[in-house]
């Protein structure tokens, strides 16, 4: 039993390349979340959906964009990374209950 | 909208030291409440889910409360350790949305 996958674990971007964050789970979640954490600030939801087919902007989503085309998986983008986007990234789903966490993605944007 | 405020930011006790964090929540509609220990470089691990309809969770010499009418869970450590020193996280589940709002967290050392 995975739990959520976050893949990759490290990454290191050029200003203006893009890239993908994929979160996958296996415990039939219907919700999921990414989050990114940089230093004395917490978590802040970047987007989140609530379903398959539905995303939506959570309180720092600009910059971002997400996929949720199957119930397992939730993509996260970057279109055009800025050195602001540094970060780490968490993935987590959930269903009115506990939340699981991936165990993060250690993005570096040059 | 759903703000989480998390109080002291950093605390340092003496090991044996009872303890307790706070963590207040500005909109009652929630689903339930969770505490999470996060090491540094680490990811999170869960602690403790209190459920809207609890008042509290306890788990070893950890204890979780929930006011919900209030806004305000608070996180209470028995017999402080080293180990213990770690950030803690609390998290709210909104009913009305589905998001799960994050606390900024308070960093605990736990002094020898």
């Amino acid at each position: 039993n995975a739990g959520v996958t976050q893949t990759p674990k490290f990454r290191v971007l050029k200003t203006g390349q893009s890239m993908t964050l994929l979160c996958a789970q296996d415990m039939n979640h219907e919700y999921m979340y990414w989050y990114r954490q940089d230093p004395g600030m917490g978590l802040r939801l970047i987007h989140y959906s609530v379903g398959e087919g539905t995303t939506a902007k959570g309180e720092v989503p600009d910059g971002y964009n997400v996929s949720r085309l199957k119930k397992q998986n939730f993509l996260l983008g970057l279109e055009s990374a800025a050195p602001s986007q540094t970060s780490v990234y968490f993935c987590a789903s959930s269903y009115l209950t506990e939340a699981f966490f991936g165990q993060g993605t250690r993005l570096t944007v040059v | 909208k759903q703000e989480v405020t998390q109080i002291p930011a950093a605390l340092s006790v003496p090991e044996g030291e009872n303890l307790v964090l706070n963590c207040s929540f500005t909109d009652s509609a929630i689903y339930n409440l969770q505490w999470f220990r996060q090491d540094p470089g680490k990811g999170l691990t869960s602690l403790l889910l209190i459920q809207s309809s609890q008042r509290e969770q306890t788990s070893g010499r950890l204890n979780a409360s929930l006011d919900k009418s209030s806004g305000r869970s608070t996180l209470y450590i028995a017999a402080s350790q080293p180990g213990d020193s770690a950030t803690y996280l609390c998290a709210v589940y909104s009913s009305n949305t589905g998001k799960l709002i994050f606390g900024q967290g308070t960093t605990l050392q736990v002094k020898p």
